[in-house]
């Protein structure tokens, strides 16, 4: 079975650190773009970025640069999201999502459980 | 970067109606890159419509898509309980980013 397995919901206080994951099976891993999509509470999907785990090229919304970091380990499987110092506003349900693309599709078409991340103090 | 809406924001309709949801980009689409999503309450999205018209599989043939250009539509032919829930478009001619609508939540009347 193709999925995304992410990790488990996080509480952390403001400026602390975090870093989530998204572990892909049941497909050659490499071989697929993995994004970040947020969803703050009560409100729509918000595309954050996303990174080609084959060789580690990150691409970022404008919006977000600089404020988080997307990583992989493609030996494991596994894309990273990376904060390095919360605020109260990155809570929110983060989601990865596989880009499916080809001749005539590109569209992300398996989702992680979501992850979510909580930060109050 | 390409902005999307949709209308209605939300709606409410009840068993057996009909149902369209708007999208509008802000520049044109080419048709393969606009795909639809529905999100169930606690639930992580799901792909419901790609490439403008396709259905993924699974997804039951009351949902049909069409448009072109920077208009778009999904349409419901026939609402069953288990569609209640909010539909985003989404496209990836253009980006990062590949940008979502703002959604449209489907209630029941």
């Amino acid at each position: 079975e193709v999925q995304l397995v992410q990790s488990g919901a996080e509480v952390k206080k403001p400026g602390e650190s975090l870093k989530i994951s998204c572990t892909g099976s049941g497909y050659r891993f490499i071989n697929n773009w993995i994004a970040w999509v947020r969803q703050m509470p009560g409100k729509g999907l918000e595309w954050m970025g996303i990174i080609y785990p084959g060789d580690s090229d990150a691409r970022y919304s404008p919006s977000l640069q600089g404020q988080v970091t997307i990583s992989a380990d493609k030996s494991r499987n596994i894309v990273y999201l990376h904060w390095g110092s919360l605020k109260a506003s990155d809570t929110a349900i983060y989601y990865c999502a596989r880009r499916h693309s080809g001749a005539s599709i590109d569209a992300f078409d398996i989702w992680g459980q979501g992850t979510m991340v909580t930060v109050s103090s | 970067d390409i902005q999307l809406t949709q209308s209605p924001s939300s709606l409410s309709a009840s068993v057996g109606d009909r149902v369209i949801i708007t999208c509008r980009a802000s520049q044109s689409i080419r048709s393969s890159y606009l795909n639809w999503y529905q999100q169930k309450p606690g639930r992580a999205p799901k792909l419901l419509i790609y490439s403008t018209f396709a259905l993924q599989s699974g997804v039951p043939s009351r949902f049909s898509g069409s448009g072109s250009g920077t208009d778009f539509t999904l349409t419901i032919s026939s609402l069953q309980p288990e569609d209640f829930a909010s539909y985003y478009c989404q496209q990836s001619d253009s980006g990062p980013p590949f940008t979502f609508g703002p959604g449209t939540k489907v209630e029941i009347k």
